[in-house]
């Protein structure tokens, strides 16, 4: 059983607040992932860590910002949320850095912004 | 450049049916392809991949995948759908052939599978 969490799981806030979601691995692993969706849409990349210190964006443009100072946490914040924000946000990890790897991926949390 | 297609966002079948979930690729190299399941309110779920060994892959639950090159398809059975299989299922490819930096799993749009009593 993949040990990822995310907190929280659903969150309503207004405009132009500021916002973190959480997201924590206890597997240790290097690589750790934020994609965003939609529902009836793809799973869209926003953000990527190779490891501590190293972070990366995604396919999707994103006004999301990520920061990874310890492996096990990797921590997605929105500096003023919008309606356009309103998304489900999931994170994954996986061990290692090959394309056969398995992404473990929490439950997920789903954002509305009013 | 990878992309996924998945034909059928929604698929219902009759409890104890076949399931077939169709899943086509396109990659400019050998792809390792994945299928994913996602329940209500809970994060995606390895169902198998392909990593170019098997062509014919056997995953959880039941479910296998069959890599068929010629049709750049991996599409997705089981043959006989239970209640508990109603989730979405979503078929991703990587690409083999890039070195060095982090792999990028391409997911398709995901396919909504009902099973009627």
């Amino acid at each position: 059983e993949a040990d990822i969490y995310q907190t929280p799981r659903y969150l309503v806030i207004g405009t132009g607040k500021k916002i973190t979601l959480e997201c924590s691995q206890t597997m240790g692993h290097d690589k750790m992932y934020w994609y965003q969706q939609d529902p009836g849409m793809e799973l869209h990349l926003i953000h990527y860590s190779y490891g501590v210190n190293s972070t990366e964006k995604g396919d999707l443009s994103s006004e999301s910002t990520v920061s990874r100072i310890r492996t096990e946490h990797f921590p997605l914040t929105l500096e003023s949320a919008r309606p356009s924000h309103t998304s489900q946000y999931l994170c994954a990890s996986s061990e290692g850095r090959l394309a056969l790897d398995e992404q473990f991926f929490g439950p997920g949390t789903r954002l509305t912004v009013l | 450049a990878q992309s996924v297609t998945q034909l059928g966002s929604h698929v219902s079948v009759s409890e104890g049916a076949l399931v077939l979930l169709r899943c086509n690729y396109s990659s400019s190299v050998p792809p390792y392809l994945f299928w994913y399941v996602q329940y209500p309110n809970q994060g995606l779920q390895l169902l198998l991949k392909y990593t170019s060994a098997a062509t014919l892959v056997k995953g959880i639950n039941g479910f296998e995948a069959e890599f068929k090159k010629s049709e750049t398809s991996f599409h997705l059975t089981k043959p006989s759908a239970h209640m508990s299989d109603a989730a979405e299922y979503f078929c991703a490819v990587s690409d083999s052939g890039t070195s060095g930096s982090a792999r990028q799993l391409t997911f398709g749009s995901g396919t909504q599978l009902t099973v009627l009593p």
